[in-house]
């Protein structure tokens, strides 16, 4: 089946300590995108990639990092800098070469700082 | 700064009445725009897209967009229980050299009452 496979489902983590939360997609999509979801909120971009080997700042990048080193994995990492990462973390991905530009979602991953 | 504005609602409809969501968005360049529909504890999932002023239409779903007056609207005929969900409207801006964003509303939560 083609798709979006986000893991783990549910993530834990101690107060100081890097997480890194996994995207893969065998849709054969060139660009990937990290979004953040928090409790009655829209998403906000974190990061996004285009290319191998490119990514570019979304509107909350600070506290987190990614690589794109392959074209179907796209992982980020939530560090500790980052003030408040309890949040649902949705991981997307587009075909650069469809007619209607849209993002299909993996399932997301839930991430609770203890 | 884009935005992009939704009512969160909660929207109650009886089952099988038409259920109205509407959205404005602030930047006027914007070109696309998409529907997603995401029940709780899931990710969104996409509906609809719709580039083009006036109607489209997609089984019960009809998108409506009016570019000078900033506003898309989706319209669910004959409501069902199981459209019970939020709905996220997103608009497309472009972030230069090819790329783009998607600016999301926060979701208007609709509850389709049997």
């Amino acid at each position: 089946d083609g798709g979006i496979t986000q893991s783990p489902k549910y993530l834990f983590r101690k107060e100081g300590q890097n997480v890194t939360l996994s995207c893969e997609q065998n849709l054969n999509h060139d660009a990937m995108y990290w979004y953040r979801q928090d409790p009655g909120q829209g998403l906000r971009l974190i990061y996004y990639s285009q290319i191998v080997n490119d990514f570019q700042k979304g509107d909350i990048a600070e506290g987190y990092s990614v690589s794109r080193e392959k074209k179907e994995s796209f992982p980020l990492t939530v560090t500790s800098a980052q003030k408040n990462p309890t949040a649902f973390y949705l991981c997307a991905s587009r075909d650069l070469a469809g007619v209607g530009n849209e993002q299909f979602f993996g399932p997301g991953t839930r991430l609770t700082v203890l | 700064q884009k935005e992009v504005e939704q009512n969160s609602g909660p929207l109650s409809v009886p089952e099988g009445a038409i259920a109205s969501l509407n959205c404005t968005y602030s930047d006027r360049g914007s070109q696309s725009f998409f529907w997603y529909r995401q029940y709780s504890g899931k990710s969104p999932e996409l509906i609809m897209f719709i580039y083009s002023n006036g109607d489209k239409e997609d089984g019960r779903f009809t998108a409506q967009l009016n570019k000078a007056s900033q506003y898309v609207s989706l319209l669910i005929r004959d409501s069902q229980p199981s459209d019970s969900a939020t709905y996220l409207c997103a608009v497309k801006s472009d972030s230069g050299a090819g790329s783009y964003q998607l600016t999301f509303g926060k979701g208007t939560k609709l509850s389709v009452i049997p």
